[in-house]
């Protein structure tokens, strides 16, 4: 069974200062890890995606990850706050489970950015 | 290119009333996906669609939650009759092939259950 840890609910940080949204993962096969985010009122959207071409992952919106496969985590960065970065985060790991890739969501990390 | 279309974007009903919401995915994409999310979790995945087949409905409450793909293009799930702990926002998403790909999520349902 696969599952996903979002460490912290609600991160806060200061318009500028550096974003550190953390996520672990459990699979028993090499996983396919996504981030993807959620503004107020909207769907969710891809910011980035591992698939194990590179371990250092670069998304929009000047958002990379880093997967590091000894401590089974794929923390999200970002190395300046801007206030359209208050959404929520959700990390997602996807792996082959009964001849079909699944797909497991963390429960979010709530972003704010204060001014 | 027109996204996930979902509808209605509100729903309040009470409990035992049935409900049904509607999802049209992008054109050309196999797979469909309904996931329900409650305030304060994540996305959890009630099922998932290959073409008109289903794949995994293992989180699918069947005894009240149903689900069919048209001609594995649209999409409607039922709930019938509702409880109060099936309040939650019901989104639907599709990708071209499978869950390994970009997920492209509809703006989803927000259901009241009073």
């Amino acid at each position: 069974a696969q599952s996903v840890t979002q460490l912290g609910s609600h991160v806060s940080v200061s318009e500028g200062a550096l974003v550190l949204l953390r996520c672990n993962y459990s699979s028993s096969v090499p996983p396919y890890l996504f981030w993807y985010v959620q503004y107020p009122n909207q769907g969710l959207q891809l910011l980035l995606k591992y698939t194990s071409a590179a371990t250092l992952v670069k998304g929009i919106n000047g958002f990379e990850a880093e997967f590091k496969k000894s401590e089974t985590s794929f923390h999200l960065t970002k190395p300046s706050a801007h206030m359209s970065d208050a959404a929520e985060y959700f990390c997602a790991v996807s792996s082959n489970s009964g001849g079909y890739q699944k797909v497991t969501f963390g429960i979010g990390t709530k972003l704010q950015v204060i001014p | 290119e027109a996204g996930v279309a979902q509808s209605p974007r509100y729903k309040i009903i009470e409990k035992r009333q049935s409900v049904a919401f509607w999802c049209n995915p992008i054109s050309g994409h196999a797979t469909l996906y309904w996931y329900q999310q409650i305030l304060g979790q994540g996305p959890k995945l009630l099922i998932q669609f290959q073409n008109n087949g289903v794949v995994d409905d293992s989180q699918l409450p069947k005894d009240r939650f149903s689900a069919e793909r048209l001609k594995g293009v649209d999409s409607t799930l039922k709930i019938q009759p509702a409880k109060l702990e099936d309040s939650a926002v019901y989104l639907c998403a599709s990708s071209f092939r499978g869950s390994n790909e970009k997920l492209f999520f509809g703006s989803g349902t927000q259901l009241s259950v009073l």
